[in-house]
């Protein structure tokens, strides 16, 4: 069993439907982070949080230390949203993360 | 431009030749990261530096793979006698260490390897 896991795996919505994407993870983490990837493998950090809830925009994550499971939501989804979303957990002073699989999201107009 | 760059963006190489990717962070980050990221997978941890200090080494790491930051600036990742099996993306990331907590790490464009 991976130690970060996410689902779904694959994801299609039409153009401004409410958006979810689950991550859950088995092993003690500092923080926890949502990362977007576009088509061509650039990366880019969404969001790092370590608990409660953070906004930017039209996407909101939250996390539930004792359950071990983050959500990353999209509001008003668009299609340039389209991209996988990785959720990563990081371990304290070693820095590294640990990423799940990903969620490839396709918005259609 | 003033994130992390990689060089090459990409190399096709055939079997049993050498390969060397180069990884520039952001200047002022101290920490530097590589994964590799293979088809339909998220990126998996191979090593990573504080300064010029490899702190860190998976087991995914062979002795065919050797990663430097002599100056605690860039980086270079070598893979000697490639195989097929080490075609992925190479991505590079960095980071500035606050005590005791990880920072957000920015990530390069990423290397793709393919091996012939």
């Amino acid at each position: 069993k991976n130690e970060v896991e996410q689902s779904p795996q694959n994801l299609t919505a039409q153009e401004g439907e409410f958006i979810t994407i689950n991550c859950s993870y088995s092993v003690g983490i500092s923080a926890l982070h949502w990362l977007q990837q576009h088509p061509g493998g650039g990366i880019v950090s969404l969001f790092m949080l370590s608990s409660g809830k953070k906004k930017h925009g039209r996407l909101i994550a939250t996390i539930n230390i004792q359950e071990k499971h983050s959500s990353l939501h999209i509001t008003a989804s668009h299609p340039r949203d389209s991209a996988v979303y990785i959720c990563a957990v990081g371990r304290g002073s070693q820095g590294n993360l640990i990423f799940g699989k990903g969620t490839k999201l396709s918005v259609k107009p | 431009d003033t994130g992390v760059s990689q060089d090459p963006r990409h190399k096709i190489t055939k079997r049993g030749q050498n390969v060397t990717f180069r990884c520039d962070p952001i200047s002022e980050h101290n920490r530097l990261y590589w994964y590799r990221q293979t088809l339909g997978q998220g990126p998996e941890f191979l090593t990573y530096f504080q300064n010029e200090a490899q702190l860190e080494k998976s087991r995914l790491l062979s002795d065919r793979f050797s990663a430097e930051r002599p100056k605690g600036s860039f980086s270079t990742l070598e893979i000697q006698r490639t195989e097929q099996g080490d075609s992925a993306m190479y991505l590079c990331a960095s980071s500035t260490r606050l005590a005791r907590r990880t920072d957000t790490q920015y990530f390069g464009p990423g290397t793709r390897l393919t091996v012939l």
